[in-house]
């Protein structure tokens, strides 16, 4: 069976500092790999998709990047974090019917 | 592009009482999901519907796909406390174009016991 996994589940960070989130996926091959942020409990704010290794589509411009080393794993960076950029960033995996969410990561930049 | 409107926005309500939330899309499409997303969760997959006039119940839950294939509805019977969370809908063309889902901004239930 298909499984999603993301870490760390927390994370507070000092402004100025890099950020590495890592997904991975498992029992799958080639999958549609999704970040999201999600502010204050609300809406899922699309930031990154890729179709494949090394290709990497951004949705909105800022100061994070994601990278895609392998073809089951999505990576989000940052070189220099913002107080804004704290929130809790979910990975996703589209297979079957709609997408399959990680469990989150939750950031907190100091 | 497609557009997703989803309400109300929140819900405060007493354990026990019925919830009905809703969403339409401006374009038509053979596809609508609901997710719920707990407390510091990620969101999980509640209902999937694909067919114009579907209605889909799982436990307390019953979705309905609309005649016109714009718009779902979700309603929760008997309300519980675990019932907390943000609700989500998205819809999509099962089995043709695979674009990214646009989800809707979510309903954010609050259960008083």
């Amino acid at each position: 069976s298909q499984t999603i996994h993301q870490w760390p589940a927390t994370l507070v960070q000092p402004v100025g500092s890099p950020l590495s989130l890592e997904c991975t996926v498992e029992g799958t091959s080639n999958p549609n790999l999704y970040w999201y942020r999600q502010a204050a409990g609300r809406g899922l704010q699309l930031l990154f998709y890729s179709v494949g290794i090394g290709q990497i589509s951004s949705e909105v411009p800022q100061n994070l990047s994601a990278s895609r080393p392998q073809d089951r794993q999505f990576i989000l960076s940052s070189k220099k974090l913002l107080l804004s950029d704290s929130g809790f960033y979910l990975c996703a995996w589209r297979g079957g019917v709609g997408y399959t969410f990680g469990s989150g990561t939750r950031l907190t930049v100091v | 592009g497609q557009q997703l409107n989803q309400s109300p926005q929140s819900m405060f309500i007493q354990e026990g009482e019925d919830v009905s939330m809703n969403c339409t899309s401006s374009s038509i499409f053979n596809t609508w999901l609901w997710y719920k997303q707990d407390p510091g969760e990620g969101p999980v997959l509640l209902i999937a519907l694909y067919k114009a006039g579907e209605l889909t119940s799982n436990g307390r839950l019953t979705a309905q796909f609309g005649i016109t294939r714009k718009d779902s509805f979700l309603n929760i019977s008997a309300s519980i406390p675990s019932d907390v969370g943000i609700y989500f809908c998205t819809c999509m063309n099962y089995g043709g174009s695979q674009g990214n889902l646009i989800f809707g901004k979510g309903t954010k239930l609050s259960v008083k016991p």
